[in-house]
């Protein structure tokens, strides 16, 4: 049963436009949010992450909103760039348990100059 | 500085040999992590090791998988009578400490099993 969804398994968006990335969570236990980004042949690298005491969390070009009503995170890229073109993953963690971080499948963006 | 390290970076073995995989993590990292992606999923935990003890080994899959880790340092996952399931990429983290949310992670070794 899968905890952490992201039901697009990619995404195609123009250079200098909006990337919205969707995360949708069924336990709600979690309390921390994070999202990681990976390039072919690398392993994931932290992008930003979010606390489930706030709604919003910015930093640069890259804002995480949090609904926790929803159960829905998602990861606002602004403006897109190129070199943003890799897979993000969207993780989470539970209350007590912060070092076991649950993964989504992943969805893969491609930014088009 | 230095990132974490796996090795080998690629692995192909047959069904039914033991494999060993290698995570060096960065230095001064007391927690490490391992998990592991199969084709089309995300990652999954596998195993915790807080210094050389490994308070959370609950998502190995089975008892032909362990791991230690020795001075607090370098870490090895050994999988028994690999089987094709097995196939996937394995991920190694590590962190500062344990309370860290963000988790550093190697390039990954890619199993085969044939």
């Amino acid at each position: 049963d899968q905890q952490v969804k992201q039901n697009s398994p990619s995404l195609s968006v123009q250079e200098g436009r909006i990337s919205i990335l969707n995360c949708d969570y069924t336990n709600s236990m979690f309390d921390y949010f994070l999202w990681y980004k990976k390039y072919p042949a690398e392993g994931p690298t932290f992008l930003i992450s979010i606390s489930s005491i706030k709604d919003k969390n910015e930093d640069g070009r890259f804002t995480v909103f949090l609904n926790k009503s929803a159960k829905h995170l998602s990861l606002h890229i602004v403006p897109s760039q190129p070199g943003d073109s890799a897979v993000y993953f969207c993780a989470a963690s539970l209350i007590g348990s912060n070092y076991k971080l649950t993964f989504g499948k992943g969805t893969l963006l491609t930014v088009n100059p | 500085g230095a990132g974490v390290s796996q090795s080998p970076s690629n692995k192909v073995t047959e069904k039914g040999k033991d494999v060993e995989l290698r995570c060096d993590p960065i230095s001064g990292h007391t927690a490490l992590y391992w998990y592991r992606q199969s084709l089309g999923q995300g990652l999954e935990f596998l195993i915790y090791f807080q210094g050389n003890s490994a308070p959370d080994k609950s998502g190995l899959p089975s008892d032909r998988f362990s791991a230690e880790r020795t001075g607090g340092s370098v870490s090895t996952l050994t999988i028994q009578r690999t089987q094709q399931e097995d196939s996937a990429v394995y991920l190694c983290a590590s962190s500062l400490n344990r309370g860290d949310n963000e988790q550093f992670f190697g390039p990954g070794t890619r199993l085969t099993v044939l």
